[in-house]
């Protein structure tokens, strides 16, 4: 079965610009979570969708969002970047009740 | 939100060696989770405990559960320079629920 793959791997973007991330889940895993990983606040949770729905979200601004697809395929999306939001946004994709996470390998996101 | 705290948060060894690290809090978890994370991937389950006093082994490495679920420790034998990486603990709770992690034990096993 295959795993988590996110697009793109890396990105560089200036102040300002926007920028949409994506996101194929699991085959079957209708839950996808995004998180923001930095050094210095670590892996941060920034929200879940579960059957297109946001189910939880973190405490981040509303420049964050997300959506998620019919197929469970999701994209978060930051508007108005800004410096501080270069980090590894990863997402993950669960299911079950013990809330497993299954991690893709990321996007490195690089704003000059 | 339950807040972890983990220890220690870098740790530096030679290969061979034993080490522990160590995932608290305050408060009472129904289950707690391990990942493991390599640089530029992201974190890999390793295990779920979810009973109080649980001990699960995973090879080389010894996962424990604490009696009264509030704490987990995770032992490494004879540390190898393959089980560099960080490693993060998070509480696993019920699908409704939030996952939040430990800042991690950042670890660096050296040949």
């Amino acid at each position: 079965k295959a795993g988590v793959t996110q697009t793109p791997r890396y990105l560089i973007k200036t102040r300002g610009q926007q920028v949409t991330l994506s996101c194929s889940p699991i085959s079957g895993h209708r839950s996808v979570s995004w998180y923001q990983q930095t050094p210095g606040q670590g892996l941060q949770f920034l929200f879940e969708y579960f059957s297109e729905t946001q189910r939880n979200k973190g405490n981040f601004p509303g420049r964050f969002s997300g959506r998620q697809f019919s197929n469970s395929r999701s994209e978060m999306n930051v508007s108005t970047l800004e410096l501080g939001d270069s980090a590894l946004y990863l997402c993950a994709s669960s299911i079950g009740t013990l809330n497993e996470q299954f991690f893709g390998p990321g996007t490195r996101l690089t704003v000059l | 939100t339950q807040l972890l705290e983990q220890s220690p948060q870098f740790l530096s060894i030679q290969e061979g060696e034993n080490l522990t690290v160590y995932c608290n809090s305050s408060s009472v978890f129904s289950s707690l989770q391990w990942y493991r994370q390599e640089p530029g991937e992201g974190p890999v389950l390793l295990v779920t405990v979810v009973t109080g006093g649980e001990v699960k082994k995973l090879k080389r490495l010894t996962f424990q559960f604490g009696d009264a679920r509030k704490d987990s420790s995770l032992h490494i034998t004879a540390a190898q320079p393959g089980d560099t990486g960080l490693y993060l603990c998070a509480p696993g709770q019920g699908g409704s629920e939030k996952l939040v992690f430990g800042k991690g034990t950042k670890l660096t096993v050296n040949p």
